[in-house]
């Protein structure tokens, strides 16, 4: 398995603050994702990155900011949180290009937005 | 654009039952078709995946799963389960040519295993 952690696992903010998630790799893979996870919902891709400093949005990405400065590091960075914002976060990877390819998925920070 | 149906949102069954979970997807281009299995407060892991060549398809833990190109259906299948399979499952669908990174997931079934 990819070596993917997510931080911080668990997070409680009020409305209106800025809130960065970080995804960490150790794998070298060069394509990496930021989904959400809600009931009813599966899972929503927010950003993709294919490479550093190269990023594109996804389905849901209103609200969202991402960076990549190194292969390693992908953050999600929420600007001012709303309470839509309240989900799971997954950070995924794949290590080359290719809609083929197997993503690998981080454990998933909680997020609770009040 | 590609969409993923998974017709059950919940299967309960008893342990060593069969169990039969069915995804439908749309797509105007040919596709590529994955299985993810999420166990309890974990992420999403790959079940198995179809590509190309043989429809019916192996994966981990004892599943199956069949793409039908005229039914667009690609169903996960396991002849008889074990308390640890209760999970969700998701079916995930990308567009072969489709110039996109995406993979466009289902909502989800989550599959309860009763002893």
């Amino acid at each position: 398995d990819a070596g993917i952690t997510q931080s911080p696992r668990h997070k409680v903010t009020e409305t209106g603050t800025p809130v960065t998630l970080r995804c960490h790799q150790t794998e070298n893979h060069r394509y990496m994702y930021w989904y959400r996870q809600d009931p009813g919902h599966g899972l929503r891709l927010i950003h993709y990155s294919y490479g550093v400093k190269d990023t594109d949005k996804g389905e849901v990405s209103d609200g969202y900011s991402v960076s990549r400065s190194k292969t390693e590091d992908f953050l999600l960075t929420l600007e001012s949180a709303t309470s839509s914002q309240t989900s799971v976060y997954f950070c995924a990877t794949t290590p080359r290009t290719g809609l083929q390819e197997t993503q690998y998925f981080g454990p998933g920070t909680r997020l609770l937005v009040l | 654009a590609q969409s993923v149906t998974q017709l059950d949102s919940q299967v309960p069954v008893f342990e060593e039952a069969p169990v039969e979970l069915r995804c439908n997807y749309s797509s105007s281009v040919s596709v590529y078709l994955f299985w993810y299995v999420q166990y309890p407060n974990q992420g999403l892991q790959l079940l198995l995946k179809y590509l190309s060549g043989s429809t019916l398809v192996k994966g981990i833990n004892g599943f199956e799963a069949e793409f039908n190109k005229s039914q667009t259906s690609f169903h996960l299948r396991k002849p008889s389960v074990h308390i640890s399979d209760t999970a969700e499952y998701f079916c995930a669908v990308s567009e072969i040519g489709g110039g996109s990174e995406k993979l466009v997931f289902g909502k989800g079934t989550k599959l309860t295993v009763n002893p």
